[in-house]
């Protein structure tokens, strides 16, 4: 157990609905970051934010947005989804900005799009 | 622009055996190197890392990794497979200077014969 807890484990939704994935990172961990990791694009870093900010994007679609609260959880929020934003959505976390930091992923949040 | 190669996607070795699994990375200075392995229907679990210093790493479960500067190489070894090694696994970069996004590689994965 890496101390990093995502919720849902599996979401099922159509397309064009929104979702909302919450992610809790390990106690003390200030930074966050999102990854994707599906069958034809592998393990994507999507969006990071620190303390509270975003500190860089990586191929984040505009349909998809984040954000980090007060109280470090992290929420990602995916909307108008398509059959290709079936993926494993992974939250990892990090004590500081930058490196050298060992990220601590969770399980991760299964979503399919029907 | 930094990338991060497995060449090899799938791997079946005997239990008892050992096991190389390769991992190339293009980076310009000194990379953080890191290697994770996922379950089936796990999270990402990490096996090593490589921050500076000795450039052989131990890590959990009888593995050991060496950085090879002059090979831009950072393959992971184990002397004896066990059957409860099947997994995949994947090798990641850090990049001292954007922050502390992982570049993945797509995975090696490992079957274990008895």
């Amino acid at each position: 157990d890496s101390g990093v807890t995502q919720t849902p484990k599996h979401l099922i939704t159509a397309t064009g609905q929104r979702v909302t994935l919450r992610c809790s990172p390990r106690s003390g961990d200030l930074s966050v970051y999102w990854y994707q990791q599906s069958l034809d694009q592998g393990l994507q870093f999507l969006i990071q934010y620190y303390n509270g900010e975003e500190r860089a994007k990586g191929n984040i679609l505009e349909r998809f947005s984040a954000q980090q609260f007060p109280d470090l959880h992290s929420e990602l929020n995916l909307s108008s989804l398509e059959l290709g934003d079936s993926a494993l959505y992974f939250c990892a976390s990090s004590v500081v900005l930058g490196g050298p930091e060992t990220q601590y992923f969770g399980p991760g949040t299964r979503l399919l799009v029907l | 622009a930094q990338s991060v190669t497995q060449p090899d996607i799938h791997i079946t070795v005997s239990e008892g055996a050992s096991l190389e699994l390769r991992c190339n990375y293009s980076y310009g200075a000194t990379p953080y190197l890191f290697w994770y392995v996922q379950s089936p229907g796990q999270g990402l679990q990490l096996l090593l890392k490589y921050f500076s210093g000795d450039t052989l790493v131990q890590g959990i479960k009888g593995f050991e990794a060496e950085f090879k500067r002059s090979q831009s190489s950072f393959n992971l070894r184990k002397p004896s497979v066990h059957w409860s090694d099947a997994a995949e696994y994947f090798c990641a970069v850090g990049a001292r200077n954007q922050g502390g996004k992982l570049i993945f590689g797509q995975g090696t994965e490992l079957s274990v014969k008895p």
